[in-house]
């Protein structure tokens, strides 16, 4: 069955970095794009980052444009998110998700929290 | 980028049915038949229900549908039951390229 992991949360100060990672299996990875969604404590789900199934086609919400980068490995079935210049309101649970324009497969998240 | 918008609430009885809407603009949900629904129980992933406008995944219930008109769209839950009790977010493709959620609602089953 389809199956999305993600893992590289953590605890870390205003200003510094950290990398995501969300690790596919269960169906051809390389087949399919793949997006990035998150939610605050308490809050509602944003929408993230989007790649194309080639990783050639990226698309970023604008509160993470010029400090997240998608990208994804399709040897190694895997999808990551490179969070730099951290800021205390990108404290939330990441989520890795299948799909373009709607998600039918999602991972069970990995939390950042961004706090001094 | 502005949130899609959702009532904050809404509640119903058991066997009722109740409809939450979302409303856009035409450079998203008005424009585009990418709009999806979703159902998340605390501390749980959210579950696609419905995908472009009224289309159903395979495993969801009947008694789940979708709709649009104009920059509005909308979901409908038949018959309901204790465990459709969640929170309910929509989300539309954008002419950005990008995509983006509603403020969610919560349902209650009173």
């Amino acid at each position: 069955q389809v199956q999305l992991v993600e893992s590289g949360g953590g605890l870390v100060k205003p200003g510094e970095s950290l990398r995501l990672s969300c690790v596919a299996s269960g169906f051809i990875f390389s087949d399919y794009d793949m997006s990035w969604v998150r939610q605050a404590p308490g809050k509602g789900l944003e929408w993230v980052s989007h790649t194309n199934s080639g990783g050639i086609t990226i698309y970023d919400a604008d509160s993470v444009k010029g400090r997240f980068t998608i990208s994804r490995d399709n040897a190694k079935n895997s999808l990551y998110l490179q969070l730099n210049s951290l800021r205390t309101e990108d404290t939330a649970l990441y989520y890795c998700a299948r799909g373009r324009y709607s998600s039918v497969s999602w991972g069970q998240g990995t939390l950042v929290t961004v706090s001094s | 980028q502005s949130a899609l918008t959702q009532p904050a609430s809404v509640s119903g009885s058991p066997g009722q049915s109740i409809t939450i809407s979302c409303t856009g603009t035409s450079s998203d949900v008005g424009g585009y038949k990418y709009v999806s629904w979703y159902q998340q129980h605390p501390g749980k992933a959210p579950k696609l229900m419905i995908y472009d406008v009224s289309n159903r995944p395979s495993g969801v219930s009947s008694r789940f549908s979708g709709s649009k008109s104009g920059n509005t769209a909308s979901l409908t839950i038949s018959g309901l039951q204790a465990e459709d009790e969640a929170d309910y977010y929509c989300s539309s493709y954008t002419s950005s390229s990008t995509r983006v959620f509603g403020t969610g609602t919560k349902v209650t089953v009173l």
